[in-house]
């Protein structure tokens, strides 16, 4: 079974400051997808990134990117320029190809200072 | 508007008794999902969908009963033999098909009274 890691359950950053959130996963499987999830106070799940393992190439959409690092086992989300909408839980999610289904880390809660 | 939907927000439900959640989408998706959330964790997989008429278990099927009469629907039951239910259950869905980003809906809030 797949398992996904977040270390750091709570994170703060300054407004316009670059922030790094970690996630580890650990499977077996060559071929499968990787998603970034922010979940505000209302409790939407919004979809922030996502990355094919097949992709070399890191996935940026405008102020977020990844650093995935297959051989590692690694996701982090990079929040560049951070907005105060930003403050929220980050889930890293891991989707096997087989069943396509979410295995979902613990969340990281970012806090975005003023 | 295209989107999934899930009602009722809140939920109350008495001891021994089954309730049930909605979840409808007019994206035309074929896959859909419900997850539960318990208070500081993350996201844990009840039952999926593939296709309309079948459906698997997930990480966490017991106590939950679901149908897939209907491509738009995907209603979850909670039985009487969930003993712990009370949590925020969460529907997704995607196209399928190799496209495999999942959207969601804005959530039940379930509680026991």
């Amino acid at each position: 079974a797949q398992t996904v890691t977040q270390s750091q359950p709570e994170m703060s950053v300054q407004e316009a400051e670059t922030v790094t959130l970690s996630c580890t996963y650990d499977t077996s499987e060559n071929n499968y997808y990787l998603f970034w999830y922010k979940q505000p106070p209302s409790r939407q799940m919004i979809l922030v990134i996502r990355q094919e393992a097949y992709k070399q190439q890191n996935a940026t959409e405008n102020r977020f990117s990844v650093n995935f690092q297959k051989a590692a086992k690694s996701f982090s989300l990079k929040i560049s320029d951070s907005q105060l909408g930003d403050t929220a839980m980050y889930f890293c999610a891991f989707m096997d190809t087989g069943r396509r289904a979410l295995t979902f880390g613990s969340g990281t809660r970012l806090q975005v200072q003023p | 508007d295209g989107g999934i939907t899930q009602s009722p927000k809140y939920l109350f439900r008495k001891e021994g008794q089954n309730v049930t959640l909605s979840c409808e989408q007019n994206l035309n998706h074929d896959a859909m999902y419900w997850y539960r959330q318990d208070p500081g964790q993350g996201l844990r997989l009840i039952y999926y969908s593939q296709i309309v008429n079948d459906f698997q278990k997930g990480d966490i099927a017991e106590g939950y009963s679901v149908s897939r009469e209907k491509k738009e629907s995907f209603p979850l039951t909670v039985t009487s033999a969930q003993k712990n239910p009370t949590a925020f259950y969460l529907c997704a869905s995607s196209i399928g098909r190799g496209r495999e980003t999942q959207y969601f809906g804005p959530g039940t809030r379930l509680l026991v009274l």
